[in-house]
């Protein structure tokens, strides 16, 4: 399989702190997205970076890429109740082309009041 | 949310009975997929379309056909439902190139197979 893997599997953390989840990934890609899923919902896409950007900043959300290592975090910062959810990485192999993305497994964060 | 409307949200069957999941866009986007979700297997795609009328296998695509006759509307048929095929079903579209093929997911259909 292509896909992207998670780590940790999950995360436990107390409301205001920072959350940083990683995913890496096996082949040459065009760009990377993370998406987010609350219980019982469908995946909300977050943010996209693609392969020839290092950093990329959305609101409270930083995610870097580290193509070399085949690599990618997601930082959330003063991390609220809201975020928990479950994340996931998704790779873009082909460029645009009509066979989608290809999903990791997820990280479950749970945010503590 | 995109405009992206899965039936039935919630569907109990009976092994060996057929299935017909629909997904229905108003984005008029060119690229629509089928995943399905399971516990320790993340997403996983079943099929996508390219087109009105031209469709492609993905992952796991056995047990599973895949119609559009329209650009709106993608359905998914189990031909005969088993167990193996309790899930929950995502609908997903993207505009693809120009978007950086950023997909958007309906809210799911949750198929259980008794």
């Amino acid at each position: 399989s292509q896909q992207g893997e998670e780590d940790p599997q999950a995360l436990s953390i107390q409301e205001g702190e920072n959350a940083t989840m990683n995913c890496s990934y096996k082949t040459s890609i065009n760009n990377l997205q993370w998406y987010r899923q609350n219980s019982g919902r469908g995946l909300v896409h977050l943010i996209l970076i693609r392969s020839n950007e290092r950093e990329k900043h959305s609101g409270r959300l930083r995610v870097t890429l580290d193509t070399s290592k085949k690599s990618s975090s997601l930082l959330i910062t003063a991390s609220r109740a809201a975020d928990t959810a479950s994340y996931f990485c998704a790779t873009d192999f082909s460029g645009g082309g009509a066979d989608g993305l290809t999903f990791g497994k997820g990280t479950h964060l749970i945010i503590q009041p | 949310d995109a405009g992206i409307t899965q039936s039935p949200r919630h569907k109990v069957t009976e092994t060996g009975t057929p299935v017909t999941l629909r997904c229905h866009q108003t984005e008029n986007h060119r690229y629509m997929y089928w995943y399905r979700q399971d516990p320790g297997h993340g997403l996983r795609l079943i099929h996508y379309s390219y087109g009105v009328k031209d469709t492609d296998k993905g992952e796991v695509s056995d047990g599973y056909s895949v119609s559009r006759s329209k650009t709106e509307d993608f359905l998914l048929t189990l031909e005969s439902a088993t167990s193996s095929q309790t899930s929950v079903y995502f609908c997903a579209i993207s505009g693809g190139q120009h978007s950086g093929n950023t997909i958007y997911f309906g809210e799911g259909s949750w198929l259980t197979v008794v």
